[in-house]
Parts: structure tokens; C-alpha cells; sequence
């Protein structure tokens, strides 16, 4: 049984281009996060997501940054016009129900802005 | 919203120390998972405990949820225990399931 899958594991993007990271639950699971990981710093939650719905975007920015989880596919958190303080590594969970539940982590994607 | 406080920041153990990390949080929690992220940015599920004592290896956790703290013990310390260990909690009476980290124990062990 596959863990959480995100690709790429690295990406490098010049200032104001887009960035696209994909993240695929566990089998069987509904439910995906994204957190982000400033260097030193721990994890934060950005955004909480089921099937074709945003429950929680608390945490995203509200420009540039973009989440969907399509019927069909992985999720997708994506990031317009790119700027240096973006460089971060963005990790994906998932989880079988909404609450009280393990959060299961992929490797993460390591964005790098130049 | 939940405060999540991780003690110490920075231990430095030789091999074979035992250790005790902390993890606080400032209001009820649904959940508690303790994870390790290696030196290469791995993210590992060590235990999900919101509650009670559990043990895998050399490895253990305590959580009292009604005192509002759990413990990590590890014992006889390897050097791949190296890195960064987070307490993370999902807060009670909480729909949106997202979890809050705390900035981390960061764990080196030398040979």
C-alpha cells in the first residue's frame, strides 16, 4: 500500500514564474492537507481539503496560492509569480476520516526560488 | 488558538544517552502525533497518542492529556536518531482537523 506520493521532490523556479506541486493520498483516503516548512522553522498548516472541496484555507495566503482536489487526480497546491520568500518545503497529508485521525505525510516538495 | 510548546530546542547527547523531549499544549486536544524529520527532510509518523503510553523499540511515548503534556523518551541513542523531533496536536472541538506543530526539539547524537 502506497504512502502519500508529492512530485516533484525538488523544484526550482525563477522569480514570477508558477509553481505546481501534486500530492496523492494514501489509498482509500479523502482527506489532504498542505503544510509549508520555512527553513529552521516547524511545520504550518496552509490548507485542508476533501474531494472537489476547500474545507479549511485559514492558513493559505490569499494571493498567489491556490489548492484543489479534483474528483479525479491528485491534489494540487499552486503558487503564481513566484517570490523569494516562497523557497520553502511544501509537504502534503492525508488522512482517512476528518478528525481525531493520523495525518500521514509524503516526502515533501523542496521549492526553491531564485 | 492551541499554543504547542517543544523542550528543549537543541539537545546533543553521545550515543548510548537516554533522553526526554516535552511537548505542551495550552488547550484540549483531539489527537497528538509525535514525528521525527531526518537530516533529509524526511517527515516519520512515530506515534499517534492523544492519550496513555505506548512503546515501539527503543522509542516511547506518554500522553496526559488531562495535565496537557506528553513525553518522548528514547533509549541507548543511536546516531540515526538525529534530527529534528515535532509534537503536533489537533485541537478539541475543532471541524477543520488541521493540525498545529510545535517549533521542534532539535536532536543530535554523537558517536
Amino acid at each position: 500500500n502506497a504512502g502519500v506520493m508529492q512530485n516533484p521532490r525538488h523544484l526550482v523556479r525563477r522569480r514570477g514564474q508558477e509553481a505546481r506541486l501534486r500530492c496523492s493520498p494514501m489509498k482509500g483516503h479523502s482527506h489532504v492537507y498542505w503544510y509549508r516548512q520555512l527553513p529552521e522553522e516547524g511545520l504550518k498548516f496552509m490548507v485542508y481539503l476533501q474531494k472537489e472541496n476547500i474545507i479549511d484555507e485559514s492558513g493559505m495566503p490569499k494571493e498567489r496560492f491556490s489548492a484543489e482536489f479534483p474528483k479525479e487526480g491528485p491534489s494540487i497546491l499552486r503558487i503564481q509569480q513566484v517570490v523569494r520568500g516562497d523557497s520553502a518545503a511544501y509537504f502534503c497529508a492525508s488522512s482517512l476520516l476528518a478528525v481525531g485521525e493520523t495525518q500521514y505525510f509524503g516526502p515533501g516538495t523542496r521549492l526553491l526560488v531564485l | 488558538g492551541i499554543q504547542v510548546e517543544q523542550s528543549p530546542p537543541d539537545l546533543i547527547l553521545q550515543e548510548g544517552a537516554n533522553s526526554t523531549l516535552r511537548c505542551n499544549f495550552s488547550d484540549s486536544v483531539n489527537n497528538l502525533q509525535w514525528f521525527h524529520q531526518n537530516p533529509w527532510g524526511q517527515l516519520i509518523n512515530l506515534f499517534y497518542i492523544p492519550s496513555g503510553t505506548k512503546q515501539n523499540g527503543r522509542l516511547s511515548a506518554t500522553t496526559v492529556a488531562t495535565e496537557r503534556y506528553s513525553l518522548l523518551y528514547i533509549s541507548s541513542s543511536q546516531t540515526t536518531d538525529s534530527g529534528v523531533y515535532f509534537c503536533a496536536v489537533e485541537q478539541s472541538n475543532s471541524s477543520a482537523s488541521k493540525i498545529i506543530f510545535g517549533s521542534g526539539t532539535r536532536l543530535s547524537i554523537r558517536p
